[in-house]
């Protein structure tokens, strides 16, 4: 069956500029991670649904960075006024459900480059 | 809070050698333990995991890895590389009956010389 995707894979936009990155979870997942995997570091943890809901939103790094998900499925995240700080490639994830986070199938990033 | 360390960077084997990436991990207790591999231009894909009982783990595409409690360590080996294992490998810690989010390391990025 499909995997996760992520939509772009690659996005250049000048610094000030609003983004949205895409993912599309696997059918049947109801838990769904966005991760920042900035150059040389490891993965950020930046939030997670269950179901439409994100019980924890505190690893978001600024109010500039928001995220929704809508009909227990696709899932935007959302960067507002950009910063070169930003740069860095934005992973999906899902997994069955919150208990099963152990198991998560990742996509294949976006990388978001701000100029 | 848990935390894991890979200490190496950068990691260059000949195709056919043998490979021993390391991770250490803290945690009070016994962790959750996982390692992930990167492909170029890819997502991670889950190689094995460590949840409880046998303490050498065999995991996907040949590789392995064993639980040291003595050592807080994870590391994980392959007897003989191949040019396509060529990616970033990323350990993880889990801690059982907290967040189910694991805390990820900042990954080895393994050459393979032909």
């Amino acid at each position: 069956g499909a995997g996760v995707s992520q939509s772009p894979s690659n996005k250049v936009t000048e610094k000030g500029k609003d983004v949205e990155l895409r993912c599309d979870p696997i059918s049947g997942h109801t838990a769904l991670y966005w991760y920042r995997q900035s150059l040389g570091q490891g993965l950020e943890f930046l939030i997670y649904f269950q179901g439409n809901s994100a019980p924890d939103k505190s690893g978001l790094p600024s109010d500039r960075f928001s995220a929704e998900r809508t009909g227990g499925s696709v899932s935007t995240l959302t960067i507002q006024r950009t910063q070169q700080e930003d740069s860095a490639v934005y992973l999906c994830a899902s997994s069955l459900s919150w208990s099963e986070a152990y198991e998560q199938y990742f996509g294949p990033g976006t990388r978001l480059t701000v100029t | 809070a848990q935390s894991v360390t890979q200490p190496d960077i950068h990691i260059t084997v000949s195709e056919g050698a043998s490979l021993e990436l390391r991770c250490n991990y803290s945690y009070g207790a016994t962790p959750y333990l996982f390692w992930y591999v990167q492909s170029p231009g890819q997502g991670l894909q889950l190689l094995l995991k460590y949840f409880s009982g046998d303490t050498l783990v065999q995991g996907i595409k040949g590789f392995e890895a064993e639980f040291k409690r003595s050592q807080s360590s994870f590391n994980l080996r392959k007897p003989s590389v191949h040019w396509s294992d060529a990616a970033e490998y990323f350990c993880a810690v889990g801690a059982p009956g907290g967040s189910y989010i694991p805390t990820f390391g900042r990954g080895t990025s393994l050459i393979v010389h032909p």
